[in-house]
């Protein structure tokens, strides 16, 4: 079965620059665009980014442009997300979704999602 | 940025009745808008896509419409498990946005 499961949250400075991780299985991981959706506490679903199934193909929301970076490698099935420059804004519940060209692209499989919290 | 617009903020609503979520973005997306719903701790759960399609394993309560800017979630009867948050997202180009949610608690 498809699993997605994120992690490399935690407590953040502000400032700093931590990298969000999700390991993908049950699924051919190459053949599919991947995104990263974030929450903050509280709030509702905020798209942050899109990479294409082989990476070459990069998009982000206006609030992390410049600061954010989506990546992955389909030789061992992950999905990155390098975060720099945290603010305390971007506090959030991440998630990583899987997108299916079947369903219109909509997001067919979630993560569990991984809590970042930016505190000094 | 197309924005997306969702009314009510919350519906409150008696388990058995009709619930009829709006969806309105500010600029035609076609018919290239989901619907996901989201319980307290889970992560969200597609349930709509393309309009007026429903995922593999949605229950035949839930149903889509619209096309343009204009979209309706309607769940014919509620279940107590329906009692949760419900987001609409558009898709276009290689941007996406979501609404900001509709809550259905119980009355």
């Amino acid at each position: 079965q498809v699993q997605l499961v994120e992690s490399g949250g935690g407590v953040v400075q502000p400032g700093r620059s931590p990298r969000l991780s999700c390991a993908a299985s049950g699924f051919s991981f190459s053949n599919y665009g991947m995104h990263w959706v974030r929450q903050a506490p509280g709030k509702g679903l905020e798209w942050v980014a899109i990479i294409s199934y082989d990476g070459s193909d990069k998009y982000y929301a206006d609030s992390v442009k410049g600061r954010f970076t989506i990546s992955r490698d389909n030789s061992e099935n992950t999905l990155y997300l390098q975060m720099n420059s945290l603010r305390a804004e971007d506090t959030a519940v991440y998630y990583c979704a899987k997108e299916e060209d079947s369903y219109g692209f909509a997001f067919d499989y979630w993560g569990q999602g991984t809590l970042v919290t930016v505190s000094s | 940025e197309i924005v997306l617009t969702q009314s009510p903020a919350t519906l409150s609503l008696s388990p058995g009745e009709r619930a009829t979520l709006s969806c309105r973005a500010s600029q035609s997306v076609s018919s290239f808008l989901g619907w996901y719903q989201q319980k307290p701790g889970q992560a969200p759960r597609l349930l709509i896509y393309d309009a007026s399609n429903r995922a593999t394993g949605v229950p035949a309560r839930f149903s889509g419409s619209g096309s343009g800017t204009d979209f309706t979630l309607t769940i014919s009867s509620l279940e107590p498990e329906d009692f949760a948050v419900y987001y609409c997202q558009q898709r276009s180009g290689w941007s996406r946005t979501f609404g900001q949610g509709t809550k259905v608690e119980i009355k």
